[in-house]
């Protein structure tokens, strides 16, 4: 069965330091990795997500994503963090025989930044 | 363009009531997704649509039904509300599968406390 687990319910980082969400997956086929941001009273934006080929990720707000395959975990990133970039992050993962676009999300990382 | 949207925005029903809640995209897509985000669970998939006239089951439709009448709306039905189906949901569209892996996106939400 496919399945994301986000290890951390919540991230703590000072501003100007840099940042790690953490995401595991497991899925029987390739995997197609998404990461979300929510910020308070919104729905989920898009960030960045990996289909194939080149294993780092570049995404929205300087944010990027590490693909691993042999560690089946695909870690967010951000050099220097800002307060801004508090909020939800969800990581989630679309199996690649799938042609529904269903995607099982994780249960969410709260990441504070502090200044 | 709009994007996705969802009415109403906030509902406070009394056990037993019935409601639909509306979503509505404009970029064309052929796949609609309705969730449910409940805290320290993620977002957990209700029913989807593939295609105008089409809906499937999603993680966990029970108490839910859908229609897909048209393909820029899809609905989501509470025959008889109860207080477990307090949450906050959302709903989301994608382009077909076929047309590249494609991100998801989301509407605003709609926050439904059960009394």
């Amino acid at each position: 069965a496919q399945s994301v687990a986000q290890p951390e319910d919540q991230v703590n980082v000072a501003e100007g330091n840099p940042l790690t969400v953490k995401c595991t997956y497991s899925v029987s086929g390739n995997p197609y990795l998404f990461w979300y941001v929510q910020y308070p009273n919104r729905g989920l934006q898009f960030l960045l997500k990996y289909i194939t080929g080149d294993n780092l990720v570049k995404g929205s707000y300087g944010f990027e994503a590490e693909f691993n395959k042999s560690q089946t975990s695909f870690h967010l990133k951000k050099p220097s963090a800002l307060v801004s970039d508090s909020a939800l992050y969800f990581c989630a993962v679309r199996e690649s025989t799938s042609n529904t676009g269903k995607l099982i999300f994780g249960q969410g990382t709260t990441l504070q930044v502090k200044p | 363009n709009a994007g996705v949207t969802q009415t109403p925005k906030f509902r406070v029903l009394k056990t037993g009531q019935s409601m639909t809640l509306l979503c509505a995209q404009d970029m064309n897509h052929e796949y609609m997704y309705w969730y449910r985000q409940d805290p320290g669970m993620g977002l957990r998939l209700i029913h989807y649509s593939v295609g105008e006239g089409t809906t499937a089951k999603g993680e966990v439709p029970d108490g839910y039904n859908v229609s897909r009448l048209k393909k820029q709306n899809f609905l989501l039905g509470l025959e008889s509300a109860a207080p477990s189906q307090t949450s906050v949901y959302f709903c989301a569209s994608s382009s077909r599968w076929r047309e590249g892996v494609n991100e998801q996106f989301f509407g605003p939400g709609t926050r439904l406390t059960v009394l």
